[in-house]
């Protein structure tokens, strides 16, 4: 069966950097793209990004300015996201989710979700 | 960027009832390129439609949506207890993915 398991809880300084991990089994990892999500405490859920790694298509949310990188390390069958420049608006519960079709459409899998804090 | 309006932000209804729920579109949502997720604390979102009107696998058939371009509707025919939670609207017709503010179900 299809699973995403992610990395644990971290907490971080403002100006620092975060990495979450998903860790993706069940399916052929280069067939479909790796969402990223957030949700900030009482906020809607916010996309990030997505990156396929069998086509070597990424797309970042512009909400970002540059501060995401969806790296996918196909040995690993692992996605990671790192976000840089952390700030206090940054601390929410992150998830990975599977694209349904590979190319940035709606996810149907999901994993457990991160929560970073960002505190100083 | 798409923005996506749900409406109400709160619904107050008990088991048995039925309920609507709404996603407006800032532009129209080419092909029905909409999604429809539930969210309860502590869990990840759960898919329950898309395409505009594909349910996921698993998915009662009391969950179903109906509209087109700029306005879609969710509606659960009957609440049952385990329905009462988060629900978001999603488009993914566009380069950037946007959600709603989400639809708050709660038991009256």
């Amino acid at each position: 069966q299809v699973q995403l398991v992610q990395s644990g809880a971290e907490v971080k300084k403002p100006g620092a950097s975060a990495r979450v991990s998903c860790k993706a089994s069940g399916y052929t990892f280069n067939n479909y793209a790796i969402h990223w999500v957030r949700q900030a405490p009482g906020q809607r859920l916010e996309w990030m990004g997505w990156s396929n790694a069998g086509s070597g298509n990424t797309k970042y949310s512009q909400n970002f300015q540059g501060r995401v990188t969806i790296t996918m390390d196909t040995s690993a069958t692992t996605a990671y996201m790192d976000l840089s420049s952390l700030k206090s608006e940054d601390t929410a519960v992150y998830y990975c989710a599977r694209d349904a079709y590979g190319f940035g459409w709606f996810q149907d899998y999901w994993g457990q979700g991160t929560l970073v804090i960002v505190s100083s | 960027e798409i923005v996506l309006t749900q409406s109400p932000d709160t619904l107050s209804l008990s088991p048995g009832e039925r309920a609507t729920l709404s996603c407006r579109a800032s532009q129209s949502v080419g092909s029905g390129y909409l999604a429809w997720y539930q969210h309860k604390p502590g869990q990840a979102p759960r898919l329950l439609i898309s395409g505009a009107s594909s349910r996921a696998t698993g998915i009662p058939d009391r969950f179903s949506v109906s509209g087109s371009g700029t306005d879609f509707t969710l509606t659960i025919s009957r609440l049952e207890p385990e329905d009462f939670a988060v629900y978001y609207c999603q488009q993914y017709g566009s380069l950037f993915i946007t959600f709603g503010q989400g639809t708050r179900l709660e038991i009256k």
